[in-house]
């Protein structure tokens, strides 16, 4: 079945980086984009940005454009976040997901904390 | 930026009642409307859109509704299970946005 599983569990201090994994299977990888979303506890959900996964193409949203990078490995068929200069206020789960428009599936989720 | 705000943001209901919760657009955003079920602890999950081309697999008590800039949530006969927290997001453009969220919550 099509199935996104996620990096886990990160605990980094302020102004470090941290970079999750989002593996795919299931289905052809490249005929799909990569949505990340993250959620702060008790929060809704806030939409990161995208990539295509055919050419790396990407599209950040724009409070995420200076810290964010979205990545993709099609040999091992996973795609990466990177966000660097964390700040406490970055503490949430992060999401993967397939596709751009209809969201389906998502991964597990990654929890980062970002505590000194 | 396109605003999606839902309502109610929470809303309490007794198994078998029938909900409605709406979406509304800060622009027309035609039928690119979907909209997803998290319950405590878990991912969203999408459950259903506004795109008639949509094919979904969730129970027939779950109905979508809309256009333009106003959409509605449709459950009827709620079950335990349908207690959750559900989120509109339009695709029309990018950015990518969500509602805040409606939590229903058993009475």
């Amino acid at each position: 079945q099509v199935q996104l599983v996620q990096s886990g569990i990160e605990v980094k201090k302020p102004g470090a980086s941290v970079k999750i994994s989002c593996k795919a299977s299931g289905y052809t990888f490249t005929s799909y984009g990569i949505s990340w979303v993250r959620q702060a506890r008790g929060q809704g959900l806030e939409w990161m940005g995208w990539i295509a996964t055919y050419n790396d193409n990407t599209n950040y949203a724009q409070k995420f454009q200076d810290r964010v990078t979205l990545t993709t490995d099609t040999s091992t068929e996973t795609a990466y976040l990177e966000m660097r200069s964390l700040r406490s206020d970055d503490t949430a789960v992060y999401y993967c997901a397939r596709d751009r428009e209809w969201l389906r599936p998502w991964g597990q989720g990654t929890p980062v904390i970002v505590s000194s | 930026d396109i605003q999606m705000t839902q309502s109610p943001s929470s809303l309490s209901a007794s198994v078998g009642d029938r909900v409605i919760i709406t979406c509304r657009a800060s622009q027309s955003i035609g039928a690119y409307l979907n909209w997803y079920q998290q319950r405590a602890g878990k991912a969203p999950k999408l459950l259903a859109s506004a795109l008639p081309n949509f094919q979904s697999a969730v129970p027939s008590r779950f109905s979508v509704s809309g256009s333009g800039t106003d959409f509605t949530l449709t459950i009827t006969s709620l079950q335990v299970e349908d207690f959750a927290t559900y989120y509109c997001q339009q695709s029309y453009t990018m950015p990518i946005t969500f509602g805040q969220g409606t939590r229903l919550e058993i009475k």
